[in-house]
């Protein structure tokens, strides 16, 4: 049972665009999104999260964007840079989870020059 | 630089062997998860600990096990090893039981032939 799902596994963007990463969630328990990148033999940095208690949260070039009556979210990234280039996770945590992060799949991001 | 440490990187070991992968949290981190990643798969949780003791429980197989330690270290044991155990395994920690993001090591590959 996937309770986190990343529908579209590889995304390809132009350097200085916006990248979209969607991430869809089935379990309404959980309270707690995060998105995490990965580099190929290293492990996951975590990049943002965000609440349920707010739809919106910022950092920088990354915004995250919570819609529970969806139970969808997604990360904008811009503008898009080559060093972004990576594998993204979204995650969630929640009551009921012992704070364990469930993870999605993942969405390979390239971003080209 | 995450704060965890995980020990070897790499492993390489027969079908049928036992291997120990150990953790070494970020300094003053409680919680201590585990992960699995399968070939371009996501992160499947395995198991976390909380100051010493299990605190949930994922998809592991009874021929894995875990403890954390007084000094908070952790081992994931994993035994009778076969080809499909082959994979990345993370550990992560995090300072807090609930809502919080996890930061994870470099992970081990297991290879097993």
């Amino acid at each position: 049972d996937q309770q986190v799902k990343q529908n579209s596994p590889s995304l390809s963007v132009q350097e200085g665009r916006i990248s979209i990463l969607n991430c869809d969630y089935t379990n309404s328990m959980f309270d707690y999104f995060l998105w995490y990148k990965k580099y190929p033999a290293e492990g996951p940095t975590f990049l943002i999260s965000i609440s349920s208690i707010k739809d919106k949260n910022e950092d920088g070039r990354f915004t995250v964007f919570l819609n529970k009556s969806a139970k969808h979210l997604s990360l904008h990234i811009v503008p898009s840079q080559p060093g972004d280039s990576a594998v993204y996770f979204c995650a969630a945590s929640g009551a009921g989870t012992a704070s364990k992060l469930t993870f999605g799949t993942g969405t390979r991001l390239q971003v080209t020059l | 630089d995450s704060g965890v440490t995980q020990t070897p990187k790499h492993l390489i070991t027969a079908t049928g062997q036992r291997v120990t992968l150990r953790c070494s949290p970020r300094s003053g981190d409680l919680s201590v998860y585990w992960y699995q990643q399968s070939l371009d798969q996501g992160l499947q949780f395995l198991i976390q600990y909380y100051n010493g003791e299990e605190r949930a429980k994922g998809n592991i197989l009874e021929r894995f096990s875990a403890q954390q330690f007084p000094d908070l270290h952790s081992e994931l044991n994993l035994s009778s090893l076969e080809l499909g155990d082959s994979a990345l395994y993370f550990c992560a920690s995090s300072p807090r039981r609930v809502n919080t993001e996890a930061f994870f090591g470099q992970g081990t590959r297991l290879t097993v032939v």
